[in-house]
């Protein structure tokens, strides 16, 4: 089975700019979850999706939303970019939502200048 | 509410040595227990996973890890550290319910460096 897959791999945005992240899962999952990695915080849960409907949101701004699609493909929109937004963004996949093995993918490394 | 502690940022050991990352975890719930490993510059990979079906966890690359609830922990291990073993490795946990339910916390990381 293929695995996860984040596109674009790099990114380079200014700030006020917004972006949006693209995350295919495992063929068969339909959980997505997004975080994201920085040197200062470490990684931090985003949010979560289920059969399209978030179930569950870490503490992050309103300018961080995602949606999933009816093929559980999912993405995630940043507006109003900052510098502490610079990071690396995963996504992650599971079957089933819970404590489910979730398995990660490359990441999306967003720079903003 | 569910915590992780990764009690070393560093560990540094000679190639064929035993390998320790200490991890203790905190869960107001069954917890599920994870550790991962992160190459530079790479996504994270599943090194081995607890789920209460037995508390001692054998993962991949040669690495086990022991559950201990009386003292909380999930210490990861290796028998002999090999080159390729350099990176950071996450300890992971899940709770079976609660406002966490389906939320992975990690710990801060601990860079895992190995000398010839």
């Amino acid at each position: 089975k293929a695995g996860v897959t984040q596109t674009p791999r790099y990114l380079i945005k200014t700030r006020g700019q917004q972006v949006t992240l693209s995350c295919s899962p495992i063929s068969g999952h339909r959980s997505v979850s997004w975080y994201q990695q920085t040197p200062g915080q470490g990684l931090q849960f985003l949010f979560e999706y289920f059969s399209e409907t978030q179930r569950n949101k870490g503490n992050f701004p309103g300018r961080f939303s995602g949606r999933q699609f009816s093929n559980s493909r999912s993405e995630m929109n940043v507006s109003t970019l900052e510098l502490g937004d610079s990071a690396l963004y995963l996504c992650a996949s599971s079957y089933l939502v819970g404590q489910e093995t979730q398995y990660f993918g490359p990441g999306t490394r967003l720079l903003v200048l | 509410a569910q915590s992780v502690t990764q009690l070393d940022s560093h560990v540094s050991v000679s190639e064929g040595t035993p390998v320790l990352l200490r991890c203790n975890y905190s869960s107001s719930y069954s917890p599920s227990l994870f550790w991962y490993v992160q190459h530079p510059n790479k996504g994270l990979q599943l090194l081995l996973k607890y789920t209460s079906a037995a508390t001692l966890v054998k993962g991949i690359n040669g690495f086990e890890a022991e559950f201990k609830k009386s003292e909380t922990s999930f210490h990861l291990t290796k028998p002999s550290a090999h080159m390729s073993d350099a990176a950071e490795y996450f300890c992971v946990v899940s709770e079976a319910g609660g406002t966490s339910y389906g939320k992975l916390t990690f710990g801060q990381g601990t860079i895992l460096t190995v000398h010839p």
